[in-house]
């Protein structure tokens, strides 16, 4: 089974600031990488899929990065909205899936 | 608009047996896989179980191999999912979520089950 680790569990920042979230694959899962947003008591949402790709209707804010075993999520400039948890997601072995265990950006 | 919505949470005693039920809607529900995806009180997410869109191929974690059964039934636009031995590990809000090109595109609002006795 592949492990995703995310890192930080949890980053403090403030509005404007930028956010840089880790998610570490325990083995080569090429580009098939995705990304999710969850609020308290919210489903979660798609944001980016295939490492880099914006689901629809997510803001240009929102951009992955990285390939193999190494990905990246980066929200440029944090608005009010954006403080919420956020999980990495592989689809290299779909149609089982894992999920990372969530990084929590919460206001500094 | 595309909607799921969960049903068949409830309290549940240690080895009984639950049956959840997810209804699609605003899209060709029989042209969609079909997930659920568990999370634990304050913990992440875990994905559970997956029905192509045929309902030919189904996958399970290894966490409820032999103990759950995924199916659907396209006629009603529902997904189910039978739990059986619950145990209190599987406390949990489980969602489902649709199998899309992107993704899992579309969750439902999630219902929890609570193992107690």
């Amino acid at each position: 089974e592949i492990v995703l680790t995310q890192s930080p569990d949890t980053l403090s920042l403030s509005p404007g600031e930028r956010a840089t979230l880790s998610c570490r694959a325990s083995q080569s899962i090429s580009t098939h990488l995705a990304w999710y947003q969850q609020k308290p008591g919210q489903a979660p949402r798609l944001l980016i899929y295939d490492t880099s790709k914006r689901a629809t209707g997510i803001p240009a804010r929102f951009s992955g990065s990285g390939s193999g075993t190494d990905f990246i999520l980066t929200i440029s400039s944090l608005e009010p909205e954006d403080f919420a948890v956020y999980s990495c997601q592989q689809r290299f072995t779909w149609p089982r899936l894992t999920f990372g265990g969530g990084t929590k950006v919460e206001i500094k | 608009q595309v909607q799921l919505l969960e049903s068949g949470g409830g309290v549940v005693q240690p080895g009984r047996s639950q049956r959840l039920s997810c209804v699609g809607s605003g899209f060709i529900f029989s042209a969609y896989g079909m997930h659920w995806v568990r999370q634990a009180p304050g913990k992440g997410l875990e994905w559970v179980a997956v029905i192509s869109y045929d309902g030919r191929n189904k996958n399970y974690a290894d966490s409820v191999k032999g103990r759950y059964t995924i199916s659907r039934d396209s006629a009603k636009n529902t997904v189910y999912l039978q739990m059986n031995s619950l145990r209190p590990d599987d406390t949990a809000v489980y969602y489902c979520a649709r199998d899309g090109v992107e993704g899992l595109d579309f969750w439902g609002q999630g219902t929890l089950i609570t193992v107690s006795s």
